[in-house]
């Protein structure tokens, strides 16, 4: 497509229940990348890929926190067991060499 | 201290002004530097890239003084569609991961 593709984007769930959250990047593009940001502050980096390297998993905040990433393209970020602080917009982005990101829109997630 | 510091603002200005906001960076081996737009329950979208010499477009200047760490963005002739959060954003070398600054909210009024 033409654009960072996020689905869904809403999603309220139950605490305690696992949720997915999808990123359909631009075509082509190697690299992709999970941010979330919580109200009224900035971007937190949670995973990158690159490629067919190891993902850069430093900035995931629990074990209940996981992501993949199937054929270079298509993400799935999973919470497990989740929280009330869980709830923020889930943004993806991707790149294709060292310039800036392209965003999607987000996925807003609410907790309750 | 946070890799990237801003001032969060608000910045209120009347239409036509000439605005400037500063950055700050820790990391002496950062290798790149942007400027993000992010609109109100938007996504972020990039502004332009800062170039060592300084760089311009249109209205929008972006400065980098890598001695001091510090980033800086002029927007000159303010209108009232420039009213948004303004990010600060640094590349660390040996990497993609980009880092973001918690942003500076500009208000443009009448």
């Amino acid at each position: 497509g033409a654009g960072v593709s996020q689905s869904p984007s809403n999603k309220v769930t139950e605490k305690g229940k696992d949720v997915e959250l999808r990123c359909d990047p631009i075509s082509g593009h190697t690299a992709l990348y999970w941010y979330r940001q919580s109200l009224g502050q900035g971007l937190e980096f949670l995973i990158y890929f690159q490629g067919n390297s190891a993902p850069d998993k430093s900035g995931l905040p629990s074990d209940r926190f996981s992501a993949e990433r199937t054929g270079g393209s298509v993400s799935t970020l999973t919470i497990q067991r989740t929280q009330q602080e869980d709830s923020a917009v889930y943004l993806c982005a991707s790149s294709s060499d060292s310039y800036g990101y392209t965003f999607g829109s987000g996925t807003r997630l609410t907790v309750v | 201290r946070k890799e990237v510091e801003q001032d969060p603002g608000p910045f209120n200005v009347p239409e036509g002004a000439t605005v400037a906001f500063n950055c700050t960076y820790s990391n002496s081996a950062s290798q790149s530097f942007f400027w993000y737009r992010q609109d109100c329950r938007k996504e972020p979208k990039l502004l332009m890239s800062v170039y060592s010499s300084g760089n311009e477009d249109g209205r929008f200047t972006a400065q980098l003084n890598r001695a001091s760490q510090y980033i800086s963005l002029l927007i000159r002739d303010s209108k009232l569609s420039d009213s948004a959060t303004y990010l600060c954003v640094v590349r660390a070398g040996g990497g993609n991961k980009l880092t973001f600054g918690t942003g500076t909210q500009l208000k443009v009024e009448l």
